[in-house]
């Protein structure tokens, strides 16, 4: 699986978009971009993932540009409870390769009041 | 729909024990994997798990071992304990491959493990 780099912290204003950028600029034509969070004493929880194209859910919007090489993870009104580590993570498909996660040291967000 | 459950939560052992740990994945749940989190190496995959079988395992000693039963339940043993075993263990369970939306992975609140 691809390497990915992310800042290790960053803050974010509660109730502002929380912008949170990957670098993978060494993915494959067949890795996808997921990304997890981590907040405080719990397990990680999937977020959102895609291939090329951006995708919108009820948690986030990715973006992930034209060649592939970085992405953005949005989240739109940041709150108290997004605190939390963001992990970017690239892999194959499950089909090819299971269930394995690679997690880097991901980034530290926190949302102040 | 229950989430994934872990057991027990919080445990401490001596160097040398043995110890097991479970995993009881969603409801229609497959594929179990486990990951060892530490504050010096991170989130670490340790291996998976899909019908019984070990589809995937990590760079971990054998001292670590698991496996799975037919109802997908889970239970992992880490043998010889170490101080450097002293770690959060998570479970985490998927549909498994083929299905749908077999990328998406719930993990357990995990098991605090510290070995003295």
């Amino acid at each position: 699986d691809a390497k990915t780099t992310q800042p290790p912290s960053m803050d974010c204003a509660e109730g502002r978009a929380a912008n949170l950028p990957c670098n993978h600029s060494t993915i494959s034509g067949n890795e996808y971009v997921y990304w997890y969070r981590q907040i405080h004493s719990q397990g990680p929880q999937y977020i959102i993932h895609g291939l090329k194209n951006n995708e919108t859910n009820e948690m986030a919007s990715l973006i992930i540009t034209e060649d592939r090489k970085s992405s953005t993870l949005i989240l739109p009104h940041a709150t108290l409870r997004d605190t939390a580590v963001y992990y970017c993570i690239v892999r194959v498909p499950i089909k090819a390769a299971g269930n394995k996660l690679t997690f880097g040291g991901g980034t530290r967000v926190l949302v102040k009041p | 729909k229950a989430g994934v459950t872990q057991t027990p939560r919080y445990l401490i052992k001596t160097r040398g024990q043995q110890v097991t740990l479970s995993c009881s994945p969603i409801s229609g749940h497959r594929s179990v994997s486990w990951y060892q989190q530490t504050p010096g190496q991170g989130l670490q995959f340790l291996f998976e798990y899909f019908s019984e079988t070990q589809r995937n395992k990590g760079n971990f000693p054998g001292r670590f071992s698991g496996r799975q039963f037919s109802n997908s339940r889970s239970e992992m043993n880490v043998s010889t304990l170490e101080l450097g075993d002293s770690a959060l263990y998570l479970c985490a369970s998927s549909l498994g491959p083929g299905a749908e939306f077999s990328y998406e992975q719930y993990f357990g609140p995990g098991t605090r493990l510290t070995v003295t």
